[in-house]
């Protein structure tokens, strides 16, 4: 079975511009969440979908927005892009909305440069 | 707010050498709690889970027990191997995401 797949893999963008990443879950998964990981520290929780409903958002500016697709797939785009926003961004998918007890399975994740 | 405070590292060790890494939390409710591994270039992979207190999780050789009363989830193994070589996250559950601490790099030397 395949796992959580995000693309691209790296993505090279300009100060300002906006970039749109992409994330399909794990089959029969219908909750995807975004991460961003800078270098050298833990994962932050950016937004949770399920069922095609935002379900939690973390503290993010409205520069980043979601949306999930009725195949369950996930787009995380950033607008105005700035040099802070460079980060691996991770994909997580689970079989339900609620975060206890469930494992999350998390992609390769796309690491994003802002030049 | 809910939080995970992890041992800084990074932590070198020689293969077989005994490993802990320390992990405390800040909850509301009763959290899940996970540790996760990170491999050079790879996203995260799940390690080992606890769902409630004095729970062990365990995989792999590594293992991690749920203390309410210390508020702790450390991570330990008996003998690590060059191939134990990633950054180690230890992780809760709020109610729709997990939060994560900073990590801990831990390199095993031959």
């Amino acid at each position: 079975d395949a796992g959580v797949t995000q693309s691209p893999t790296h993505l090279i963008k300009t100060r300002g511009q906006q970039v749109t990443l992409r994330c399909s879950p794990i089959s029969g998964h219908k909750s995807v969440s975004w991460y961003q990981q800078v270098l050298g520290q833990g994962p932050q929780f950016i937004f949770q979908y399920y069922e095609k409903e935002e379900r939690g958002r973390g503290n993010f500016p409205d520069r980043f927005s979601a949306r999930q697709f009725p195949n369950y797939s996930s787009e995380l785009n950033v607008n105005a892009l700035l040099l802070g926003d460079s980060a691996l961004y991770l994909c997580a998918s689970s079989p339900t909305g609620t975060a206890k007890n469930t494992e999350a399975f998390f992609g390769q994740g796309t690491r994003l440069t802002v030049v | 707010g809910d939080s995970v405070t992890q041992m800084e590292g990074p932590v070198t060790l020689s293969e077989e050498a005994f490993l802990t890494i320390n992990c405390t939390y800040t909850a509301t409710g009763y959290p899940s709690l996970f540790w996760y591994v990170q491999y050079p270039g790879e996203g995260l992979q799940l390690l080992l889970k606890a769902t409630k207190a004095d729970d062990k999780g365990s995989n792999k050789g590594f293992e991690a027990t749920y203390r309410k009363e210390t508020t702790s989830f450390h991570l330990e193994k008996g003998s690590v191997q060059v191939s134990d070589s990633a950054v180690y996250f230890c992780a809760l559950t709020g109610a729709n995401n997990l939060f994560f601490g900073t990590g801990t790099r831990l390199t095993v030397i031959p």
